[in-house]
C-alpha cells in the first residue's frame, strides 16, 4: 500500500539556520498538506497546496515559511531563520482530491536549539 | 472559522469494554467529519470517517454516528483491546473550503488507555 513518506525523520539546527523538511505525497494525489504538532499537543494546520500554488495557510505560516514542489514527486517545507518555539513534529499528507481522506507521513521531528 | 473540542482529554477503561470519545464542531457547512488514531510516536492514522449524508458507519469495532442538529460527532470502540491504547483525534474541514475538503482542524486528542 503506498504511503506518504518523509525526510529526516530528526532534524537538529541551531536557531536562526534554515531548515528543508521533505516529503514525497502518494503518487496519484493532487492535494498536499503540512501539519505541525508540539510535543504533547493537537495537531495544527500550516499550509495546504494545490496545482503548484498554495491554497490557504494558516496564521502560523508566516514568511518565515514556504512550500515547493521542485519536481513532480517531492514536496518541501522550508523554514527560512528558525526559532526555538519552531521546534516540534512535522507531518506532511497528501489526498487524492481536495475533499477525500488526507494519508499522513511519519513526521519529521524538528529541534532548534 | 471551525473549532473542534473534543472530549474526554483522558480515558482509562478495562479491557473488553466500550470507549466513546466526543467532539463537537461549530460550523454547520462542515459534512466530512475523520477520526485519526496516533501511537506514541508514530504518524497520524486515519481509522473511519463519515461525512454528513450518513448518521452512522461502523467498521468491525470501530463506529462513529454524527449528529449534525446538534454539530457533534462520536467515535465508539467496542470490545476494546490493549493494543487500541493510543490518542485519538477527531477533526473537521475548514469552512472556507465549504466544509467538505481542504485543511483540518483538529480536536485536542484523547489518551484512551485499555488496561488488560
Amino acid at each position: 500500500e503506498p504511503e506518504v513518506t518523509q525526510t529526516p525523520s530528526h532534524q537538529v539546527t541551531q536557531m536562526g539556520q534554515e531548515v528543508i523538511l521533505r516529503c514525497v505525497p502518494i503518487s496519484n494525489h493532487l492535494y498536499f498538506y503540512w501539519y505541525r504538532q508540539i510535543l504533547g499537543q493537537k495537531v495544527e494546520f500550516l499550509v495546504s497546496f494545490y496545482n503548484n500554488e498554495i491554497s490557504e495557510k494558516s496564521e502560523i505560516f508566516d514568511d518565515q515559511f514556504s512550500v515547493e514542489r521542485p519536481d513532480g514527486s517531492n514536496f518541501t517545507l522550508k523554514i527560512r531563520s528558525t526559532k526555538l518555539e519552531d521546534s516540534a513534529m512535522y507531518f506532511c499528507a497528501s489526498s487524492v482530491n481536495g475533499g477525500a481522506e488526507q494519508f499522513f507521513g511519519p513526521g519529521t521531528r524538528l529541534t532548534v536549539l | 472559522g471551525e473549532n473542534v473540542e473534543q472530549h474526554p482529554s483522558t480515558l482509562s477503561v478495562q479491557e473488553g469494554d466500550s470507549a466513546v470519545i466526543k467532539c463537537t464542531y461549530s460550523d454547520s457547512a462542515s459534512n466530512y467529519f475523520p477520526w485519526y488514531k496516533q501511537e506514541l510516536g508514530k504518524r497520524p492514522q486515519l481509522i473511519i470517517d463519515i461525512r454528513s449524508n450518513v448518521g452512522e458507519k461502523k467498521d468491525q469495532r470501530i463506529a462513529v454516528t454524527l449528529n449534525k442538529t446538534a454539530k457533534h460527532f462520536s467515535l465508539h470502540i467496542t470490545e476494546t483491546q490493549p493494543e487500541d491504547s493510543a490518542v485519538y483525534f477527531c477533526a473537521a474541514p475548514d469552512p472556507n473550503y465549504g466544509g467538505s475538503q481542504g485543511n483540518l482542524i483538529f480536536g485536542k486528542g484523547t489518551k484512551l488507555s485499555v488496561k488488560p
